[in-house]
């Protein structure tokens, strides 16, 4: 079965700065889709970024970007100049290819960003 | 601004009681996905449907959970009866999917917060 690991609850980051928010997941499947979701305290849950596992350059949005190694099957996110406006829970989630429209989420990791 | 809207944003009921969950998925839509959200367990899918019909609901109790969608504009899920462990914030994402194989972003609601007393 399909998991998705976030080992960090809690992270935080100086406004400004730059932080990395580490993701690892399982799966024998070599045709995958892989998301970060935001979470603010409003509770809706945003799409930051995705990544298709068949592409091998890293997806950017923005200030976000994504640190892919599907050898070691990691998908990290990485937030550029840090704003207030990111403080929230990032979710990690993963989806097979094929065959099913479910969605494995993390637990998540609180960011704060401090001014 | 096409958004999933879900009613009732919170709902504070008795033990015992019957709930429903109302959602509104993006118009043209065709998948619909019901997850529940607690501190313990995270996130977790309790079913979904495509063109209205469900093609999985194995993460959801059969005895007491119930998902229906009506029509297309109208997703439902109830719980009767509810217990305080079903306190959690329920969420309702839709998504467009063309085939089996496609990346069918899901959007989300902004959840129900059920607490169950």
């Amino acid at each position: 079965a399909q998991t998705v690991t976030q080992s960090q609850p809690e992270m935080s980051v100086q406004e400004a700065e730059t932080v990395t928010l580490s993701c690892t997941y399982d799966t024998s499947e070599s045709d995958y889709y892989l998301f970060w979701y935001k979470q603010p305290p409003s509770r809706q849950m945003i799409l930051v970024i995705r990544q298709e596992a068949y592409k091998q350059q890293n997806a950017t949005e923005n200030r976000f970007s994504v640190n892919f190694q599907k050898a070691a099957k990691s998908f990290s996110l990485k937030i550029s100049d840090s704003q207030l406006g990111d403080a929230a829970m990032y979710f990690c989630a993963y989806r097979r290819g094929s065959g099913t429209y479910k969605y494995i989420f993390g637990t998540g990791t609180r960011l704060k960003v401090l001014a | 601004d096409a958004r999933v809207t879900q009613t009732p944003r919170d709902k504070v009921t008795e033990m015992g009681q019957e709930v429903t969950m109302r959602c509104q998925p993006i118009l043209g839509h065709n998948t619909v996905f019901w997850y529940r959200q607690t501190m313990m367990q995270g996130l977790e899918l309790l079913a979904y449907f495509r063109n209205r019909a469900p093609l999985d609901d194995s993460g959801m109790p059969k005895d007491r959970f119930s998902a229906e969608m009506p029509d297309a504009t109208l997703a439902t899920l109830k719980i009767q009866p509810s217990e305080p462990r079903d306190s959690a914030v329920y969420f309702c994402a839709s998504g467009f999917g063309q085939g089996i194989s496609s990346y069918n972003e899901q959007f989300f609601g902004p959840g129900t917060r059920l607490t169950v007393l």
